[in-house]
């Protein structure tokens, strides 16, 4: 298994504002996720960050939004720039690991409240 | 287009009894499923998963099938104990190198003592 970790857990931001949010593996990991879970909505992949490589965005998010960094196997951040009430959101990170079979470890996520 | 579907927002069971959690989804290209559990303010734990190849996989108390032709999946939870009520997510891939994850908005499981 990977032990994740994110900074900041919470955060109240206003508006215009950004944030980066910071995510720790305990082991090194090629595949490497960010999601956002809106209030009372699933989770949505943001993008994949895989070491040495830019990450890719899935449709409805992009880069100058949502910038990523993955400098090394068991680093990551997230900005989320200039900030509406509507990125209002929970952001977690999640590696991909194959054991026997593939799994998926999530951070416990970070609450942004945009104001 | 919501491709994995919990059709069912909230759950409630009797300590001791059965759980059963429902799961569809549309694209036929997933292969891989995995069921999380969610508390609040908590990152989603990995319960269980499956691939295409199999109808069934168990692990202690919780077990998932998998019906491919109608691209149905459930996860049963026997016996249910107060600590499964929780958030319960189901989530699909269509494997690949970069696997990721398409997730279905949950079931909130309540299990009654």
């Amino acid at each position: 298994s990977a032990v994740i970790s994110q900074k900041p857990s919470r955060d109240i931001c206003q508006r215009g504002t950004s944030l980066t949010i910071q995510c720790q593996v305990d082991s090194q990991v090629t595949m490497m996720f960010w999601y956002r879970q809106q209030p009372g909505q699933s989770l949505t992949l943001i993008a994949t960050a895989n070491q040495g490589s830019e990450a890719t965005y899935e449709s409805g998010f992009v880069i100058d939004k949502f910038p990523i960094s993955r400098p090394n196997l068991t680093f990551s951040t997230l900005t989320v720039s200039n900030m509406s009430p509507e990125d209002s959101s929970i952001y977690l990170c999640s590696v991909g690991v194959w054991v026997l079979h593939y799994e998926q470890y999530f951070g416990p996520g970070t609450r942004l409240t945009v104001t | 287009d919501q491709q994995v579907k919990q059709n069912s927002p909230s759950l409630s069971v009797q300590e001791g009894r059965i759980s059963i959690l429902n799961c569809d989804y549309t694209n036929s290209m997933f292969d891989y499923f995995l069921w999380y559990k969610k508390y609040p303010a908590e990152g989603p734990t990995f319960l269980i998963s499956i691939s295409s190849i199999k109808d069934k996989n168990e692990d202690g108390r919780f077990t998932v099938f998998l019906n491919k032709s109608a691209k149905h999946l459930s996860l049963h939870i026997v016996p249910s104990q107060p600590g499964d009520s929780a958030v319960y997510f189901c989530a699909a891939s269509g494997g690949g190198a970069n696997s990721k994850l398409t997730f279905g908005k949950g079931i909130t499981l309540s299990v009654r003592p």
